[in-house]
């Protein structure tokens, strides 16, 4: 079983409408969590951290984080042509990042 | 803002050869890493460090090597190239643990 698993898309979503992210994770003892955005041949960029149960939002982001069931999610809500890109869920444990595999997002125009 | 510089941006090397991924950050950081990321199977931590002379295999170290011998440089070493090393290499660092990493813009190595 992988460590950070998410829901593998791509997901196509028309602009203005909300993108749903969803990630799991194995270990109980991971502590905080991050959602990274990674444009087609670039680095990933950070773009939300979450460490306690319940929602964060930051502009059009907001991360939920569920502990008793494993679960992360990201919402993009009023989504952009610009948010097209694969977004990364990982969890921190011990001493490393674990990153999913990823989640390709397109935003029709 | 934190910065991570990646001395190079694409490399071609021949299978065989010794190859040096250098990394260096600004912020003072202790810990760096060095992943790797492939198509279908994300990224994958090879090595890391939490101090100066200090390294930690990640979960595929086999055919890497890594040298820290000051705190704002990290390289990755590829002692003997060989072509299913051929890849995108990301180097990252960060604060601490509550933080997550800030990545460099990545060496896409080719061995032919």
């Amino acid at each position: 079983q992988k460590e950070v698993e998410q829901n593998s898309g791509p997901l196509s979503v028309p602009e203005g409408a909300i993108a749903s992210l969803n990630c799991t994770y194995s270990d109980r003892g991971s502590q905080s969590f991050f959602w990274y955005r990674q444009y087609s041949g670039k680095s990933p960029e950070l773009i939300m951290s979450i460490y306690s149960n319940g929602d964060k939002e930051d502009g059009r982001f907001t991360a939920q984080l569920n502990k008793a069931s494993q679960y992360v999610s990201l919402l993009i809500r009023d989504s952009q042509p610009s948010d097209s890109a694969t977004y990364l869920c990982a969890a921190f444990n011990d001493y490393k990042l674990s990153f999913g595999a990823g989640t390709t997002v397109t935003v029709r125009a | 803002d934190v910065k991570v510089t990646q001395s190079s941006r694409y490399l071609v090397k021949r299978t065989g050869e010794k190859v040096f991924l250098e990394c260096v950050q600004d912020m003072d950081h202790e810990n760096m890493f060095w992943y790797r990321q492939d198509p279908g199977l994300g990224l994958r931590l090879i090595y890391f460090s939490y101090d100066v002379k200090m390294k930690e295999k990640g979960d595929i170290p086999e055919g890497y090597s890594v040298s820290r011998e000051k705190k704002e440089r990290f390289s990755l070493i590829l002692e003997s190239a060989s072509t299913n090393q051929t890849s995108m290499y990301l180097c990252a660092s960060r604060q601490d643990r509550l933080y997550g990493y800030t990545f460099g813009s990545g060496t896409r190595l080719t061995v032919v």
